[in-house]
């Protein structure tokens, strides 16, 4: 069965240092990955995809087979990155439209 | 384009009543799907639906709960003799055909069940 876990209920850092959400995942296959975002009072939004390969809004997140793992980085945190983030893992085969996601991080940037 | 929406963002429904949860995705997209997400936990699939069919309902409860997405209107999501367990958010995401295709979501209907 397919697992995404984010080990980090809460992060909180201060605005300018660099962070990372850890998310690390279990799948047989060979699966697709995605951080979505939530922003308070909004709607959930994808952030980045791993095939992809691209940056957005400052952040990476580099898929690694061997540890299972495609934290979520960003080198400055500004205060609008304070938000939800949820990763999100999409198998393939007969079912690669079901996403299956963390229990999320709540990330607080303080000024 | 306004995103997908969802109605309403927040019911409340006394045990035993019915909860029916609507939404209408983002203009051309034919492929619906329902998450629930339980206080504390990550949104767990229910359901996939496309027009006038149910594709995939494996994340659904045997009981209580059906869905459909008729060929005029949006899609409903509907829960009978709620419990207090079904007391959760549950979102709707949308996409224009299905598998590998990036799924929009709506902002959610907050049931609470008193």
């Amino acid at each position: 069965a397919q697992r995404v876990t984010q080990p980090e209920k809460l992060l909180s850092v201060f605005k300018g240092a660099p962070v990372e959400l850890k998310c690390n995942y279990s799948y047989s296959g060979s699966p697709e990955l995605f951080w979505y975002v939530q922003y308070s009072r909004q709607r959930l939004q994808l952030l980045l995809r791993h095939i992809s390969r691209e940056s957005i809004k400052g952040f990476t997140a580099d898929l690694n087979k061997g540890e299972t793992s495609f934290h979520l980085k960003k080198p400055f945190a500004q205060e609008e990155d304070s938000a939800m983030y949820y990763c999100a893992l999409r198998g393939g085969g007969g079912s690669n439209y079901k996403l299956t996601f963390g229990k999320g991080t709540l990330l607080t940037v303080n000024p | 384009n306004a995103g997908v929406m969802q109605n309403p963002r927040h019911l409340v429904r006394r045990r035993g009543q019915e909860a029916r949860l609507r939404c209408s995705p983002m203009k051309g997209h034919s492929h619906v799907y329902w998450y629930r997400q339980l206080p504390e936990e990550g949104l767990k699939f229910m359901v996939y639906l496309q027009k006038e069919n149910i594709i995939d309902e494996s994340g659904m409860p045997k009981e209580r709960f059906s869905a459909e997405f008729p060929k005029e209107g949006p899609s409903i999501l509907r829960i009978q003799q709620v419990v207090r367990g079904d007391s959760a958010a549950y979102f709707c995401a949308s996409s224009p055909q299905g598998n590998e295709d990036e799924a929009f979501f709506g902002q959610g209907t907050r049931l609470t069940v008193v």
